[in-house]
């Protein structure tokens, strides 16, 4: 199985601060992965795909980038509504494996 | 715009059985990857099996020969059957449609599976 670890596992930080996760795979995977954004009581939403697309509606102000086995997801102005988790997933092979999850929670 | 509705889920004793439900819209499940996730803060978000559009269907090691997954095309369902359920199987499990092999795009609002010993 690919391991996928992220850090850091909480991140402090103000409104309008720029922040980035980083996501590393235990072997390469190409380009394959997505980024979820996660708020207690509901489900995962994606956010990015295919290391830097973003989906549909999700503000420009998120921007993922990476290749290989090194992945980050950027936040360049942090807004109130972005504090909740974040998670990584590899989508390069089964069993498709998550990140452990980054906690952005306000300074 | 897909949506995804789960049913099913509860407190079971363990060695118990359990059936979770995903009733699709918007999409058909025959046509997609379908994927069912659990979720606990010891472990986080954890893969558990896919229903692929052929009808193979693919198992966490964790929980091979005692959960099934299966749809029902005329319901737009997916379920997943869960039989021998131990305490560690507790979690909230999530369906999920994976869209073209990539990242999943459309999820249920989960639901609490507790399983007592």
């Amino acid at each position: 199985d690919i391991q996928m670890t992220q850090s850091p596992s909480t991140l402090s930080a103000s409104v309008g601060d720029r922040i980035t996760i980083t996501c590393r795979a235990s072997q390469s995977i190409g380009s394959r992965l997505a980024w979820f954004q996660q708020k207690p009581g509901k489900a995962p939403k994606v956010m990015i795909y295919k290391t830097s697309y973003l989906e549909s509606g999700v503000p420009s102000r998120f921007s993922g980038s990476g290749s290989g086995t090194e992945f980050t997801l950027t936040i360049s102005s942090l807004q109130p509504d972005d504090f909740a988790s974040y998670y990584c997933q590899q989508y390069n092979s089964y069993p498709r494996t998550f990140g452990q999850g980054t906690m952005v929670e306000i300074k | 715009e897909g949506q995804l509705v789960q049913s099913g889920g509860g407190l079971v004793q363990s060695g118990g059985s359990l059936r979770l439900s995903c009733a699709a819209s918007g999409f058909s499940v025959t046509n997609n990857y379908m994927t069912w996730i659990r979720q606990t803060p010891e472990k986080g978000l954890e893969w558990v099996s896919l229903l692929d559009s052929g009808g193979s269907a693919y198992y966490a090691d964790s929980v091979t020969g005692r959960f099934t997954i299966s749809r029902d095309n005329s319901k737009n369902t997916v379920f997943l059957h869960m039989d021998s359920l131990r305490a560690d199987d507790t979690a909230v499990y999530f369906c999920a449609r994976e869209h073209n092999s990539a990242a999943f795009d459309y999820w249920g609002q989960g639901t609490l599976v507790t399983v007592s010993s």
